[in-house]
């Protein structure tokens, strides 16, 4: 569920690593995830989104795997590069269509040169 | 396709002064229209979303009030700022499952 009022908690990863954060979602009834990037002073921005017939799914450097057991998302970015530092947020969504989207903590990436 | 404006994108606004800022969709029609708000450092606080015209749904209880007055504008307002309504403003619409963002507005509230 939301915490909208703690600070983020932070990864810091050397570039050239591969990066992998986590999120832990609450309803059962979700079926449509989403990974969102926000860099400083920006909106957040679509990564890639999965849908729980899925486990996993791959996008450009990132990929997403799903576990619907133990309703466990994760975002991994290979070849962690400078500009990938950002905030990330994962979503929820139940239907995926118009219904109101959850969004996670939030984890900020900060990337050692 | 479609686009999301918003505006100002920065506001320095006195306490006890009124708010209004403006969001407008552009490619789309009856857009689901959020208002979220985010304080430096933490995560994104849904304040009110709007299924159509006229349509106002207020999440937490706060010192703001939206509007829709036409199909793809939504405004938010206050009355009288406070210094706690500080932050980072974000408007986004909901198309096929996700959102998609505006640029935000960060408002000052001195």
């Amino acid at each position: 569920g939301e915490s909208v009022g703690l600070h983020l908690p932070t990864l810091s990863v050397q570039e050239g690593d591969n990066s992998i954060i986590n999120c832990a979602y609450s309803n059962s009834a979700s079926d449509y995830f989403i990974w969102y990037k926000q860099e400083s002073g920006k909106g957040p921005q679509f990564i890639i989104d999965i849908r729980s017939n899925m486990d996993k799914r791959q996008g450009q450097r990132v990929t997403v795997l799903l576990n619907k057991t133990v309703k466990h998302l994760s975002l991994q970015i290979a070849a962690t590069q400078p500009g990938d530092s950002a905030v990330y947020f994962c979503a929820e969504n139940i239907g995926g269509g118009y219904q109101k989207v959850t969004f996670g903590t939030g984890t900020k990436l900060q990337v050692i040169p | 396709s479609q686009t999301i404006h918003q505006w100002p994108a920065t506001l320095v606004q006195p306490v006890g002064s009124p708010l209004s800022l403006e969001c407008t969709v552009e490619g789309t029609s009856n857009p689901n229209l959020y208002w979220y708000r985010q304080a430096a450092g933490r995560g994104l606080q849904l304040l009110f979303y709007s299924v159509g015209i006229g349509q106002i749904s207020s999440e937490v209880p706060q010192n703001l009030s939206a509007s829709r007055p036409q199909d793809r504008q939504f405004i938010l307002s206050s009355k009288k700022l406070l210094l706690s309504d500080s932050g980072f403003y974000l408007c986004a619409w909901q198309g096929n499952g996700g959102y998609t963002f505006g640029s935000g507005t960060r408002l000052t509230v001195v």
